[in-house]
């Protein structure tokens, strides 16, 4: 099975830049993608194919990596991006990340 | 538009069998991937189950495998999640989903349906 670890919290001031990262246990070429998650809501998709903007995602969000290392950004911060954040493979089946929550300093 | 409505959960008893459906519309229903992925109360993701668009193949982590049976009626635009043998460790949202057009990543979610497994 592909593990996907990331860190649990991140903590950013507003107006700032954050990566989020993912490390995936053995390559998964660029078949990673990435969610966002507010509270009570269902995921949605930020990011496909490592790299890949989603239609109506703000320029804001953008992806990077290949093989086993990946990286989401936020640039700048805005108060409406705090939320969990996701990693996703679909090299090998299918699996997630642990998630990373997105805090305010 | 697309939409993807869950519908059948509920409490049940551990070592019980309960079937999720999701009502699909907005799209080829007969050409698309269909998928199912749970959380538990204040965790993570997990994928559960997929079937390809014609139903002939299916897939499943080693968590479910055994127990959870993916299959979908393209006649009807629904899919549906047949669980047997419930733990308690099952509790969760569960929300079918949708792959992107010619990619692997959940592009459309449904809502959820919660299925809590407590005696």
């Amino acid at each position: 099975d592909t593990v996907l670890t990331q860190s649990p919290a991140l903590a950013v001031s507003l107006g700032q830049r954050v990566t989020i990262s993912c490390r995936a246990s053995k390559s998964v070429s660029t078949y990673m993608h990435w969610y966002q998650q507010k509270s009570g809501q269902q995921p949605k998709l930020l990011i496909y194919s490592a790299s890949n903007l989603e239609s109506g995602v703000p320029s804001r969000f953008s992806g990077s990596g290949s093989g086993t290392d990946f990286t989401l950004t936020i640039d700048p911060v805005e108060a409406d991006d705090i939320a969990n954040y996701y990693c996703q493979q679909s090299n090998e089946l299918l699996t997630f990340g642990s998630g990373t929550k997105l805090e305010i300093k | 538009e697309v939409q993807l409505v869950e519908s059948g959960g509920g409490l049940v008893q551990p070592g019980s069998p309960l079937k999720l459906s999701c009502a699909a519309s907005g799209f080829t229903f007969s050409s698309n991937w269909l998928n199912w992925i749970r959380q538990a109360p204040g965790k993570g993701l997990e994928w559960v189950a997929s079937i390809n668009p014609d139903g002939s193949s299916t897939y499943y982590p080693d968590t479910v495998k055994g127990r959870f049976v993916v299959s979908k009626d393209n006649a009807k635009n629904t899919g549906y999640l047949q669980m047997n043998n419930l733990r308690s460790e099952d509790t969760a949202m569960y929300y079918c989903a949708r792959f992107k057009d010619n990619n692997y990543g959940f592009a459309y979610w449904g809502q959820g349906t919660l299925v809590t497994v407590s005696s």
